[in-house]
């Protein structure tokens, strides 16, 4: 069955630096989605992408944070400069169509940890 | 804006049935229903459309009152498979497929 991944699964990361999530969604996908879920709390939006840019971003996905499709498959998420409270667990999800209410399928996540 | 879940928390015996609620002070496109496990991903269970319409997953179906701006999940005859925290989300008319997610209902089922 398809999946989404994500690397890595878990990172510590020094206040201030950078730091790159990297996602592989699902093939035949059209949109992505990055959402973060402090320890506890709920899943909450990030951003969302579709055709190379971004569709739609929270008041969270500042300009410390950017996204990028480099290369058609992978999909990635940069922190500029970590601060204590980017620590959370991000995950990447697709859908196949946005338009429509589409199924989200969630990667199992990758834990920022920001020292 | 984010949808409102209640209760927040439920404890079950195995056997008993539970129902979480969402609401949402915004027109509804649809509804969906994620079960997360501790430590893992969410997983979808269901969507809800528009016009009310019921959907099922083995024991658990959900309803979806557009007029109320409301959606249940009903869980019967629970099973200690179905522990975890269940999260509403709701698509508002955005055509970008971004779900906001309730603060999520914590669901033990015990023995």
């Amino acid at each position: 069955e398809p999946e989404v991944t994500q690397t890595p699964s878990h990172q510590v990361t020094q206040m201030g630096q950078e730091v790159i999530l990297r996602c592989v969604p699902i093939s035949n996908h059209l949109y992505f989605y990055w959402y973060r879920q402090i320890l506890g709390q709920k899943v909450e939006f990030l951003v969302s992408f579709y055709n190379n840019e971004i569709s739609e971003k929270s008041e969270i996905f500042d300009d410390q944070f950017s996204v990028e499709r480099p290369d058609g498959s992978n999909f990635t998420l940069k922190i500029r400069s970590t601060k204590l409270e980017d620590s959370a667990m991000y995950f990447c999800a697709s859908s196949l169509a946005g338009g429509q209410p589409g199924e989200l399928f969630f990667g199992e996540g990758s834990r920022l940890t920001v020292l | 804006q984010q949808p409102v879940q209640s209760p927040q928390a439920v404890i079950l015996r195995e056997g008993e049935d539970a129902v979480i609620n969402c609401s949402s002070s915004k027109a509804l496109y649809s509804v969906h229903w994620y079960r997360q496990k501790h430590g893992e991903a969410p997983v979808f269970l269901m969507i809800l459309l528009k016009g009310g319409e019921q959907k099922g997953h083995e024991k658990i179906s959900a309803s979806f009152n557009e007029k109320k701006q409301q959606s249940s999940l009903y869980l019967t005859a629970s099973q200690l498979s179905y522990s975890g925290t269940y999260f509403c989300g709701t698509h508002g008319s955005s055509n970008t497929g971004k779900l906001i997610f309730g603060q999520g209902t914590t669901l033990q089922v015990k023995p």
